[in-house]
């Protein structure tokens, strides 16, 4: 199975900044087969990124996705409150489809 | 819009079966896979598994192999998910995600938790 690692688990930060989430896999895959997820408390979770830097339908454009291999990045320009959540990476490359641990990016 | 409802809360107690539902609306439902994936409480997504609502094919992940299966229902675009020999450790929101196995999972149902106790 191809394990991803998110980091950092937990990101504080403040309104208006900017954030960066990695997360790496165990073994390189095409960019075609990541996207991010958002998940707030008691809600599924939200595509917001396929093909490692798509955005979905309705995305905002402070959510940039970019990356290759085995390093993926989804960055946040200008948090939100709203943006405030955790966030997952997945990979469709092979089966199982496996996520990440997610990043919780909490108000500082 | 697309829409995915799934069924309510269930209760079970260890070595039951459960059997949540998973109704598609606003799409072509035959036109794209639908997976299933886990959340047990306070922790992450765990992918289960797919089916295609097409042709009825389906495929697990290793862990749930022989205890689960998936199936649809056509006619009621309705695509279900059946997990048998319940553990505690199945305690978990389930949700419907529509995508296939290589793809991304662009639409989610609204979750149903199992609780498995005694």
């Amino acid at each position: 199975d191809i394990v991803l690692t998110q980091s950092p688990g937990t990101l504080s930060l403040a309104p208006w900044d900017r954030a960066t989430l990695s997360c790496r896999a165990s073994q390189s895959i095409s960019s075609s087969y990541l996207a991010w997820y958002q998940q707030k408390p008691g809600q599924p979770p939200r595509l917001l990124i396929y093909a490692a830097s798509n955005r979905a339908t309705g995305i905002p454009d402070r959510f940039s996705g970019s990356g290759s291999g085995r390093d993926f990045t989804l960055t946040i320009n200008g948090l939100d409150p709203e943006d405030f959540a955790v966030y997952y990476c997945q990979q469709y490359a092979g089966s199982p489809k496996t996520f990440g641990q997610g990043t919780k990016v909490e108000i500082k | 819009q697309v829409q995915l409802v799934q069924s309510g809360a269930e209760v079970k107690k260890p070595g039951a079966s459960v059997k949540v539902s998973c109704k598609a609306s606003g799409y072509t439902f035959t036109a794209y896979d639908m997976n299933w994936v886990r959340q047990a409480p306070g922790q992450g997504l765990e992918w289960v598994g797919w089916v295609s609502p097409k042709t009825g094919n389906a495929g697990y992940a290793q862990k749930f192999q022989g205890r689960v299966t998936m199936t649809r229902i056509t006619s009621i675009s309705t695509v279900y998910m059946e997990l048998t020999s319940l553990r505690s450790e199945d305690t978990a929101v389930y949700f419907c995600a529509r995508g296939g196995a290589g793809s991304w999972d662009d639409f989610w149902g609204q979750g149903t938790l199992v609780s498995v106790s005694s």
